[in-house]
Protein backbone atom coordinates (compact mmCIF):
# COMPACT_ATOMS: atom_id res chain seq x y z
CA UNK A 1 0.00 0.00 0.00
CA UNK A 2 2.01 3.36 -0.85
CA UNK A 3 -0.89 5.59 0.24
CA UNK A 4 -1.00 7.82 3.02
CA UNK A 5 -1.65 5.48 6.45
CA UNK A 6 -2.98 6.70 9.85
CA UNK A 7 -3.56 4.59 12.71
CA UNK A 8 -5.61 3.85 14.69
CA UNK A 9 -8.61 4.18 12.59
CA UNK A 10 -10.69 4.89 15.61
CA UNK A 11 -10.39 5.81 19.53
CA UNK A 12 -12.90 6.20 21.91
CA UNK A 13 -11.54 7.97 25.26
CA UNK A 14 -12.95 9.34 28.37
CA UNK A 15 -12.48 13.36 29.05
CA UNK A 16 -9.20 13.96 30.57
CA UNK A 17 -7.09 11.03 28.85
CA UNK A 18 -4.28 12.09 26.08
CA UNK A 19 -4.40 10.58 22.93
CA UNK A 20 -1.94 10.01 20.27
CA UNK A 21 -2.25 9.42 16.23
CA UNK A 22 0.16 8.18 14.06
CA UNK A 23 0.53 9.23 9.84
CA UNK A 24 2.53 7.39 7.53
CA UNK A 25 2.95 10.02 4.46
CA UNK A 26 3.73 8.47 1.13
CA UNK A 27 6.92 7.85 1.25
CA UNK A 28 9.00 10.56 -1.60
CA UNK A 29 6.76 13.69 -0.19
CA UNK A 30 8.14 15.72 2.04
CA UNK A 31 5.36 17.69 2.98
CA UNK A 32 2.87 16.51 5.82
CA UNK A 33 -0.62 17.85 7.36
CA UNK A 34 -2.90 17.76 9.91
CA UNK A 35 -6.39 18.66 9.76
CA UNK A 36 -9.63 18.20 11.54
CA UNK A 37 -13.14 17.57 10.37
CA UNK A 38 -16.41 17.59 12.32
CA UNK A 39 -19.49 16.14 10.88
CA UNK A 40 -20.41 18.61 8.19
CA UNK A 41 -18.05 20.54 7.39
CA UNK A 42 -14.98 21.10 5.50
CA UNK A 43 -11.77 19.91 6.94
CA UNK A 44 -9.52 22.40 9.07
CA UNK A 45 -6.05 23.32 8.92
CA UNK A 46 -4.27 22.42 12.01
CA UNK A 47 -0.32 22.26 11.03
CA UNK A 48 2.39 20.89 8.61
CA UNK A 49 5.85 19.98 8.34
CA UNK A 50 8.07 19.96 5.80
CA UNK A 51 10.40 17.49 6.28
CA UNK A 52 11.09 17.42 9.84
CA UNK A 53 10.33 21.35 10.58
CA UNK A 54 6.54 22.69 11.64
CA UNK A 55 6.23 25.66 9.18
CA UNK A 56 3.04 26.68 10.16
CA UNK A 57 0.15 26.36 13.01
CA UNK A 58 -3.09 27.36 12.94
CA UNK A 59 -4.80 29.03 15.86
CA UNK A 60 -7.00 26.03 16.49
CA UNK A 61 -4.40 24.30 17.38
CA UNK A 62 -4.00 24.57 21.68
CA UNK A 63 -1.32 24.43 23.51
CA UNK A 64 -3.16 21.14 24.82
CA UNK A 65 -2.21 19.80 21.18
CA UNK A 66 1.44 18.76 20.03
CA UNK A 67 2.64 17.59 16.93
CA UNK A 68 6.01 16.13 15.54
CA UNK A 69 7.67 14.78 12.70
CA UNK A 70 11.36 13.48 14.23
CA UNK A 71 13.15 12.18 10.85
CA UNK A 72 11.01 14.10 8.35
CA UNK A 73 9.23 10.92 7.76
CA UNK A 74 5.84 9.73 10.00
CA UNK A 75 3.95 12.52 11.80
CA UNK A 76 2.25 11.85 15.12
CA UNK A 77 -0.57 14.27 16.75
CA UNK A 78 -1.04 14.28 20.11
CA UNK A 79 -4.07 15.63 22.50
CA UNK A 80 -3.76 16.10 26.20
CA UNK A 81 -6.65 16.56 28.76
CA UNK A 82 -9.36 15.71 25.81
CA UNK A 83 -12.34 17.13 26.16
CA UNK A 84 -15.57 16.55 23.93
CA UNK A 85 -14.42 18.94 21.57
CA UNK A 86 -11.79 17.91 20.61
CA UNK A 87 -14.29 14.72 19.37
CA UNK A 88 -13.65 14.67 14.94
CA UNK A 89 -11.99 13.24 12.76
CA UNK A 90 -8.33 13.88 12.30
CA UNK A 91 -7.09 13.41 8.93
CA UNK A 92 -3.44 13.67 7.54
CA UNK A 93 -2.22 14.45 4.41
CA UNK A 94 0.97 14.56 2.33
CA UNK A 95 2.43 16.75 -0.87
CA UNK A 96 5.49 17.22 -2.55
CA UNK A 97 6.35 21.02 -2.29
CA UNK A 98 6.60 21.62 -5.84
CA UNK A 99 3.10 20.74 -6.26
CA UNK A 100 1.21 22.87 -3.11
CA UNK A 101 -1.86 21.85 -2.21
CA UNK A 102 -2.40 19.15 -4.19
CA UNK A 103 -2.74 16.57 -1.10
CA UNK A 104 -3.14 13.03 -0.79
CA UNK A 105 -5.07 12.15 2.37
CA UNK A 106 -5.13 9.60 4.55
CA UNK A 107 -8.47 7.73 5.71
CA UNK A 108 -8.38 9.12 9.31
CA UNK A 109 -8.40 8.65 12.45
CA UNK A 110 -11.75 9.02 14.36
CA UNK A 111 -11.93 10.58 18.11
CA UNK A 112 -14.43 10.24 20.29
CA UNK A 113 -14.03 11.49 23.62
CA UNK A 114 -16.89 10.46 25.84
CA UNK B 1 -9.16 36.37 6.12
CA UNK B 2 -9.81 34.11 3.74
CA UNK B 3 -13.48 32.32 3.09
CA UNK B 4 -14.87 30.10 1.30
CA UNK B 5 -18.53 29.71 0.50
CA UNK B 6 -20.23 26.67 -0.69
CA UNK B 7 -24.33 27.49 -0.62
CA UNK B 8 -25.23 24.65 -1.84
CA UNK B 9 -25.51 21.77 0.99
CA UNK B 10 -26.79 19.27 -0.80
CA UNK B 11 -27.87 18.50 -4.28
CA UNK B 12 -30.15 15.40 -5.95
CA UNK B 13 -30.11 14.87 -9.70
CA UNK B 14 -31.12 11.68 -11.70
CA UNK B 15 -28.47 9.69 -13.59
CA UNK B 16 -27.31 11.58 -16.65
CA UNK B 17 -28.11 15.02 -16.27
CA UNK B 18 -25.61 17.60 -15.68
CA UNK B 19 -24.69 19.40 -12.48
CA UNK B 20 -22.75 22.37 -11.35
CA UNK B 21 -21.63 22.90 -7.43
CA UNK B 22 -21.02 26.31 -6.98
CA UNK B 23 -18.07 27.87 -5.24
CA UNK B 24 -17.21 31.80 -3.82
CA UNK B 25 -14.27 32.56 -2.05
CA UNK B 26 -12.74 35.71 -0.46
CA UNK B 27 -9.23 36.42 -0.25
CA UNK B 28 -7.13 39.51 -0.14
CA UNK B 29 -4.25 37.89 -1.50
CA UNK B 30 -3.46 38.70 -5.51
CA UNK B 31 -1.56 35.35 -5.89
CA UNK B 32 -4.15 32.49 -4.93
CA UNK B 33 -4.84 29.10 -5.62
CA UNK B 34 -8.10 27.45 -6.28
CA UNK B 35 -9.08 23.37 -5.90
CA UNK B 36 -11.71 20.86 -5.80
CA UNK B 37 -11.64 17.94 -3.63
CA UNK B 38 -13.97 15.13 -3.98
CA UNK B 39 -14.87 12.93 -0.50
CA UNK B 40 -16.62 9.84 -1.50
CA UNK B 41 -18.80 7.49 0.88
CA UNK B 42 -15.42 5.49 2.11
CA UNK B 43 -14.22 9.01 3.33
CA UNK B 44 -11.09 9.55 1.75
CA UNK B 45 -10.57 13.23 -0.34
CA UNK B 46 -9.66 12.76 -3.47
CA UNK B 47 -7.73 15.85 -5.00
CA UNK B 48 -9.40 16.85 -8.09
CA UNK B 49 -8.19 20.01 -9.69
CA UNK B 50 -5.64 22.68 -8.87
CA UNK B 51 -5.98 26.72 -10.60
CA UNK B 52 -3.99 29.10 -9.86
CA UNK B 53 -4.97 33.47 -9.86
CA UNK B 54 -3.24 34.15 -13.18
CA UNK B 55 -5.38 31.28 -15.45
CA UNK B 56 -8.50 31.92 -15.53
CA UNK B 57 -8.99 29.21 -18.92
CA UNK B 58 -11.60 27.15 -18.11
CA UNK B 59 -10.58 23.57 -17.80
CA UNK B 60 -12.11 19.91 -18.64
CA UNK B 61 -11.22 16.72 -17.86
CA UNK B 62 -13.42 14.51 -18.92
CA UNK B 63 -17.19 14.52 -17.71
CA UNK B 64 -15.45 16.98 -15.50
CA UNK B 65 -15.50 20.87 -16.19
CA UNK B 66 -14.47 24.07 -14.20
CA UNK B 67 -15.54 27.45 -14.54
CA UNK B 68 -12.69 30.23 -13.00
CA UNK B 69 -13.94 33.71 -13.03
CA UNK B 70 -12.17 36.21 -10.83
CA UNK B 71 -14.77 38.88 -11.57
CA UNK B 72 -17.27 37.20 -9.49
CA UNK B 73 -14.82 35.45 -7.15
CA UNK B 74 -16.10 32.01 -8.50
CA UNK B 75 -14.95 28.62 -9.13
CA UNK B 76 -17.67 26.46 -10.53
CA UNK B 77 -17.40 22.58 -11.10
CA UNK B 78 -19.93 21.26 -13.26
CA UNK B 79 -20.03 17.38 -14.33
CA UNK B 80 -21.41 16.18 -17.40
CA UNK B 81 -23.91 13.07 -17.91
CA UNK B 82 -23.64 12.13 -14.27
CA UNK B 83 -23.17 8.75 -13.00
CA UNK B 84 -23.95 7.05 -9.39
CA UNK B 85 -20.35 6.85 -8.90
CA UNK B 86 -20.55 10.87 -8.88
CA UNK B 87 -21.92 10.92 -5.77
CA UNK B 88 -19.92 12.25 -3.25
CA UNK B 89 -19.19 15.54 -1.21
CA UNK B 90 -17.60 17.99 -2.65
CA UNK B 91 -15.16 20.77 -1.44
CA UNK B 92 -13.81 23.80 -2.87
CA UNK B 93 -10.82 25.01 -1.24
CA UNK B 94 -8.47 27.92 -1.25
CA UNK B 95 -5.02 28.82 -0.53
CA UNK B 96 -2.43 31.47 -0.49
CA UNK B 97 -0.30 32.14 -2.90
CA UNK B 98 2.58 33.60 -0.58
CA UNK B 99 3.57 32.08 3.04
CA UNK B 100 1.01 30.19 4.45
CA UNK B 101 0.36 26.68 3.37
CA UNK B 102 -2.75 25.43 5.09
CA UNK B 103 -6.01 25.06 2.54
CA UNK B 104 -8.99 26.83 3.22
CA UNK B 105 -12.24 24.61 2.68
CA UNK B 106 -15.67 25.24 2.07
CA UNK B 107 -18.40 23.21 4.03
CA UNK B 108 -19.00 21.10 0.73
CA UNK B 109 -21.78 20.38 -1.57
CA UNK B 110 -23.54 16.63 -0.69
CA UNK B 111 -24.15 15.43 -4.09
CA UNK B 112 -26.86 12.59 -4.97
CA UNK B 113 -26.90 10.74 -8.10
CA UNK B 114 -30.23 9.04 -8.38
CA UNK B 115 -30.30 5.64 -11.02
Amino acid sequence: DTGVSQNPRHKITKRGQNVTFRCDPISEHNRLYWYRQTLGQGPEFLTYFQNEAQLEKSRLLSDRFSAERPKGSFSTLEIQRTEQGDSAMYLCASSLARRPGELFFGEGSRLTVL
Amino acid sequence: AQKVTQAQTEISVVEKEDVTLDCVYETRDTTYYLFWYKQPPSGELVFLIRRNSFDEQNEISGRYSWNFQKSTSSFNFTITASQVVDSAVYFCALRSGGGADGLTFGKGTHLIIQP
